[in-house]
Order: C-alpha cells, then structure tokens, then sequence
C-alpha cells in the first residue's frame, strides 16, 4: 500500500521566519502534488513535480522532488500571515494513475 | 467561471436516512472524483469516474453509490447514513490522470446523528 506522510504534522511559525515541510514514502511516485487548503475551502494547487530531482520555485516557496521520487519538500522562505493554511501532498498510484493518494497535511500557523 | 459546484454546504442527518451530494463543474473535464477529509487523516478517495457512464470505487467506497449520467454531474449518495460517515466531503475534477491538476469544490460539512 503507498502512504505519503507529512511532516511535522502542525507548525507554528512568527512572520518572517523560514520553514521546511516535508513529504515522504517508500514507494516511488511518478509526480508529487502540493495544495494549500484554507478553513471552509477546498485544496487549491500550487505546483506539481514530475522529475527526479526537480525544483520548482513560486516566489517565496521552493518545491523540490527528491532524486529518487520518493519524498518531496516545501520550503518557505520569509513566512507570511497570508501562508497559514493546510498543506497538503500528493501522488497517483502506481498502479492505477486515477486514484490520488493524499498525506495528512501539515497545519501552518504564521503569526503577525 | 463557476468551477465545481457543491450542494449543500451542510447538511445534518439522522442515523438511516438517506442524501445525496451534488457537484457539479462547467469546466468539461472528463475526471470526476469524491473525496472524504477527516481531521488527521487527509483525503480519502470514495469513488471516481473517468467520463460519463464510467464509475469505479476508491479507497473508502463502502457505505456509498455514484452515478455519472452527464459530464457535467456527479452525484454521491449515502443510501443509509451512519454516525461514521460524519465528515467533510469533496468533490474534484481535472482533465485526465493523477498528475493533471485537481479543481476541488469548497466542501459539504455532513454531520449523522
């Protein structure tokens, strides 16, 4: 059975500060995706990896999928009020690409 | 643009009866999916269709039917609600496979008493 978990599972931060979530397995994935949830909303996208070993940036967050594409990360630089949410991973099975599998999130708590 | 349409937004039943979901999403993506979130536990997959007339079970699909008439609906039905199916339920579309985007709906707050 393929399990993403999260880590930590919640985090809180003061604005400003820099943090790193992470995503592990251990099976493969052949792409990772990461969403933020806000209260009372669905998960919204932020990015999706695909290659071993790639980094994505989208402004002050880093993506990286590891070599082996087996665990993923997300690292926040300069951390806003406006980045508290629930974020979550995840990845299609390997065994039938339909059906994502998701990680528990972790809570993210930015303070003014 | 709407996106995906969930109804209602909450919902309060008794033990027994019976509901369905509603979602519906104006973007003509053929992949339609139900999703369960329970605190600690992320999104658990119920059922998915890859196109109309095509359904089949997730991770969690006991307890719930779906039908995909239309592309443009998917509706899932709780035949007999129980006190454990008491969570937040979401519905999703994308264009194809895993790796396309997901557009979630906001969510049903379903509570079985």
């Amino acid at each position: 059975t393929q399990l993403l978990e999260q880590s930590p599972q919640f985090l809180s931060i003061q604005e400003g500060e820099n943090l790193t979530v992470y995503c592990n397995s251990s099976s493969v994935f052949s792409s990772l995706q990461w969403y933020r949830q806000e209260p009372g909303e669905g998960p919204v996208l932020l990015v999706t990896v695909v290659t071993g070993g790639e980094v994505k940036k989208l402004k002050r967050l880093t993506f990286q999928f590891g070599d082996a594409r087996k665990d993923s990360s997300l690292h926040i630089t300069a951390a806003q009020p406006g980045d508290t949410g629930l974020y979550l991973c995840a990845g299609p099975r390997m065994d039938s690409s339909y059906k994502l599998i998701f990680g528990s999130g972790t809570r993210l708590l930015v303070r003014p | 643009n709407a996106g995906v349409t969930q109804t209602p937004k909450f919902q309060v039943l008794k033990t027994g009866q019976s509901m369905t979901l509603q979602c519906a999403q104006d973007m003509n993506h053929e992949y339609m999916s139900w999703y369960r979130q329970d605190p600690g536990m992320g999104l658990r997959l119920i059922h998915y269709s890859v196109g109309a007339g095509i359904t089949d079970q997730g991770e969690v699909p006991n307890g719930y039917n779906v039908s995909r008439s239309t592309t443009e609906d998917f509706p899932l039905r709780l035949l007999s609600a129980a006190p454990s199916q008491t969570s937040v339920y979401f519905c999703a579309s994308s264009y194809g496979q895993g790796y396309q985007p997901q557009h979630f709906g906001d969510g049903t707050r379903l509570s079985i008493l």
